[in-house]
């Protein structure tokens, strides 16, 4: 069936780069997400790559799509205490979105 | 784990008519609920943020009068398409937050409900 699995905790030192993976098990997934939720707050869109692309980058964010091997990254460049909050990745399966867990990224100094 | 159940699935409906979608956390309470929008090939889109016992708080650009939120009691919150148009044709979901934090914090999603105005 459809999944998509991330790992549930992630911490970094400020300045170091993040990596959040993410693996899905559709293949026909046309787009994946990277969202990002704040404390209290809703989802908001991060990035998105499409499932012909390898890499997107984003100013300090990019992402990494192996489709082979059905596993997604994003990196964040230079952490920041801002950058503290859970990352979901998605795939885009048949009529709906498939959401991950969730990786609590912490920044600490 | 923490279920979330939304609504219909699917509906189709005429044009002019109103649409109810409900979202209920199942085995846990949800003070917020957040409601979301995506039009075919595109992203998730933040609608509101649906507050249990006050008025919901609407992105940028969406209509209030056109999308109403209800959140009435802990585990429930619905969202009224009002007047429906086939522009507004597209996929919703809702999310909860579970009022007693366990330290995450994460959403809990449901399903989806895909609406089509004909």
């Amino acid at each position: 069936g459809e999944d998509v699995e991330q790992s549930l905790f992630l911490s970094v030192r400020e300045g170091d780069s993040s990596v959040i993976n993410c693996t899905y098990t559709d293949s026909s997934s046309t787009y994946l997400y990277w969202y990002k939720q704040e404390p209290g707050a809703g989802l908001q869109l991060l990035t998105y790559i499409f499932s012909n692309m390898d890499m997107k980058q984003d100013q300090r964010l990019t992402v990494l799509l192996n489709k082979k091997d059905k596993h997604l990254s994003l990196r964040i460049a230079d952490t920041q205490t801002g950058d503290s909050a859970i990352y979901f990745c998605a795939e885009s399966g048949y009529n709906k979105l498939i959401f991950g867990a969730g990786t609590r990224l912490a920044v600490h100094p | 784990g923490a279920v979330v159940s939304q609504h219909p699935s699917w509906v189709i409906c005429k044009s002019g008519t109103s649409v109810k979608i409900e979202c209920r956390s199942l085995d846990f309470q949800a003070t917020t609920m957040f409601w979301y929008r995506q039009f075919p090939k595109q992203s998730l889109m933040l609608m509101a943020t649906s507050n249990e016992g006050s008025k919901a708080t609407y992105e940028q650009g969406v209509e209030k009068d056109k999308f109403l939120i209800n959140h009435a009691s802990l585990t429930l919150s619905t969202l009224t398409v009002t007047s429906a148009h086939p522009e507004d044709s597209s996929f919703y979901i809702c999310s909860a937050m579970p009022t007693v934090r366990t330290g995450t914090e994460k959403l809990f999603f449901g399903s989806g409900t895909q609406l089509s105005v004909l």
